[in-house]
Order: structure tokens, then C-alpha cells, then sequence
């Protein structure tokens, strides 16, 4: 009840289109679902993050759409990037919690020029 | 640039040896936590740290020996280790108002390789 699924494992883009990457959980007591984006010999950095209470999240070329009966989270970039090509993953914790963060599986993307 | 500091980038150690991973933070965050991340992997939890005291240990075996000297460092001791504890070993760390929020703050990580 802890997991959370990712997917896809990996997505090519073209420069310009858009990527959208799609997470699932079970636990309905998770309440902070951040999205992590991680650069080849980098740590994670959080990218953008959404609470259950709205629907929609952007910052940017990035937006979290959030749909809590389904329990269902999806990242999309908009006008994608070369300099976007890294490993993104979602994430879900419970406020309070010391464990933090509940990881999915993680996405390579790949933009291409 | 990372406010989280994590030295060295870099070990390689034979299974015999004493090595230590050392993390540093100055942005006041009290709970501290070490993650083990292997390769096309997303990062596993191995101990937080609040208030500067042990509160997870996530069954890690006792060759991995964590250490809080204060709020802003973080050790993490290496004795013994094995070929499969190779990986990518991350810091980070959190504000914790009494309350954790997810909201993590990684370092770069120390990529360790064990022969």
C-alpha cells in the first residue's frame, strides 16, 4: 500500500512537444506528492510539488495535474527541452512522517533536438 | 548550486577497509537522512535523523555505521563492505517544524565503489 507507480520507464520527445509522465498510489493517507528531477551524476532536486486539496499545479513549462479519486498524479512539460533529458520521479509522503518520501519508479526522458 | 555539501564525490575502498562519507548543511534543517540510490533506481531510505538523533533505521546492516555530530553534519561510517554496496549514497535534508513536509533537499551524492 505503500508504492507508488510510475510510468512510462522511459520517453523520447521531440524538442518542442510534450512529456507527460503519469504516477499512481494506493495509500490514501499520503498528502504531498513532489515531483524530483535528477541529472546524470546529480542528486534529485525537487522540481514542483502539489497537495491533494487542488487539482492542477503550474510553475512554468511545468504542471502537476492531481485527480484524487482515481489516485492518480501526472507531471507535464510543455514546449520540452534538450536541457530537459533527465530522470524524473514522483514522489508521495505523509505530512508528519519522519520515513518522508514514498519514490516511484522513475522516468528517463530524452528530448531531442 | 547545492546547499547540501557532500564529500568525498568520489571513493573507492577494498572490503577491508575504514572509509567515511561526510554531508553538511547550513540552511538550519533539522532532520538529516542518508539515501542509498543504485544505478536506473530511485533512492532507498537508510536512516533520518532528527534533532540530530537517530529516529529510522531502515534494517540497514551494521557495516554502515551513521553519525549526527551536530545540526549540520552528518557521517556515515563504511566498514566492511561488500561489491553490491556499491552505489551512489545521497544526503539530504528537510525542515522539520515538528512536522516533515517531503520537501527534501539532496546533495550530489558520494559515488562509492567497493572491490
Amino acid at each position: 500500500q505503500q508504492q507508488v507507480k510510475q510510468s512510462p520507464q522511459s520517453l523520447i520527445v521531440q524538442k518542442g512537444g510534450i512529456s507527460i509522465i503519469n504516477c499512481a498510489y494506493e495509500n490514501t493517507a499520503f498528502d504531498y506528492f513532489p515531483w524530483y528531477q535528477q541529472f546524470p551524476g546529480k542528486g534529485p532536486a525537487l522540481l514542483i510539488a502539489i497537495r491533494p486539496d487542488v487539482s492542477e499545479k503550474k510553475e512554468g513549462r511545468f504542471t502537476i495535474s492531481f485527480n484524487k479519486s482515481a489516485k492518480q498524479f501526472s507531471l507535464h512539460i510543455m514546449d520540452s527541452q534538450p536541457g530537459d533529458s533527465a530522470t524524473y520521479f514522483c514522489a508521495a509522503s505523509i505530512i508528519g512522517s519522519a520515513r518522508q518520501l514514498t519514490f516511484g519508479s522513475g522516468t528517463q526522458l530524452t528530448v531531442l533536438p | 548550486d547545492t546547499e547540501v555539501t557532500q564529500t568525498p564525490k568520489h571513493l573507492v575502498m577494498g572490503m577491508t577497509n575504514k572509509k567515511s562519507l561526510k554531508c553538511e548543511q547550513h540552511m538550519g534543517h533539522r532532520a538529516m537522512y542518508w539515501y542509498k540510490q543504485k544505478a536506473k533506481k530511485p533512492p532507498e531510505l537508510m536512516f533520518v535523523y532528527s534533532y540530530e538523533k537517530l529516529s529510522i533505521n531502515e534494517s540497514v546492516p551494521s557495516r554502515f555505521s551513521p553519525e549526527c555530530p551536530n545540526s549540520s553534519l552528518l557521517n556515515l561510517h563504511l566498514h566492511a563492505l561488500q561489491p553490491e554496496d556499491s552505489a551512489l549514497y545521497l544526503c539530504a535534508s528537510s525542515p522539520y517544524r515538528g512536522r516533515g513536509t517531503g520537501e527534501l533537499f539532496f546533495g550530489e551524492g558520494s559515488r562509492l565503489t567497493v572491490l
